[in-house]
């Protein structure tokens, strides 16, 4: 089992650009969530997906989108990339809500 | 405030050290999370309580519901134990609130 993979590892971004960060679970997992992660900050909730065919946002939803394209597959995408998105990006899944998190191995994502 | 509060941000500690980091919450939660983040940046949880203690190996965890805190505390500290540790509460809306970690150095 891969667990939660995420592509790309690493991106760079000029400002206005638009990309997509891919996410993909092979645990069976309802449960799946985009979080961003800056210096001093802790992690950060984006949106969540807390069953196939549901999205909600999180604590800091504006500027992105997400799709639940499948139960496997988890999509965030940066529909205008600011300055302000340079961050790592974090998706997560779990089996229900409020059981344990497993976390992919992050987006590292530059916007000039 | 911030939600999640953890002490202390960054703990520098000599292999075979007892080691403790707090953490402090201001709202109601239905379990609380530790996640150990690796130099490389991988995200692994730890444990999920919501109650007492918790044991894996050299780690414990600890949780007082009334006084609204936990501690992780590492026994026989180890190099390898070099990482952020996280603590992070479950809301009863079920989504985490992340306090912002703890810096811990084990050097050898």
């Amino acid at each position: 089992n891969a667990g939660v993979t995420q592509t790309p590892k690493f991106q760079v971004l000029k400002t206005g650009q638009s990309m997509t960060l891919q996410c993909a679970q092979d645990m069976n997992h309802n449960s799946m969530y985009w979080y961003r992660q800056d210096p001093g900050m802790g992690l950060r909730l984006i949106y969540y997906s807390a069953s196939e065919g549901t999205t909600d946002k999180g604590e800091v939803p504006n500027g992105y989108n997400v799709s639940r394209l499948n139960k496997r597959e988890f999509s965030l995408r940066l529909e205008s990339a600011a300055p302000s998105q340079t961050s790592v990006y974090f998706c997560a899944s779990e089996r229900i809500p409020g059981e344990t998190q497993y976390f992919g191995p992050g987006t590292r994502l530059l916007v000039l | 405030k911030n939600e999640v509060e953890q002490s202390p941000q960054n703990l520098t500690a000599q292999e075979g050290e007892f080691i403790t980091i707090n953490c402090s919450y201001s709202v109601g939660i239905s379990a609380l999370h530790w996640l150990q983040q690796h130099p490389g940046g991988g995200i692994v949880s730890l444990f999920m309580l919501s109650s007492g203690k918790k044991k894996h190996g050299r780690l414990i965890a600890t949780i007082n519901i009334q006084e609204k805190h936990s501690s992780l505390h590492i026994t026989a500290s180890h190099p390898r134990d070099s990482a952020v540790y996280i603590c992070a509460v479950r809301n009863y809306g079920q989504n985490f609130v992340f306090g912002p970690g703890t810096r811990l150095s084990v050097l050898p």
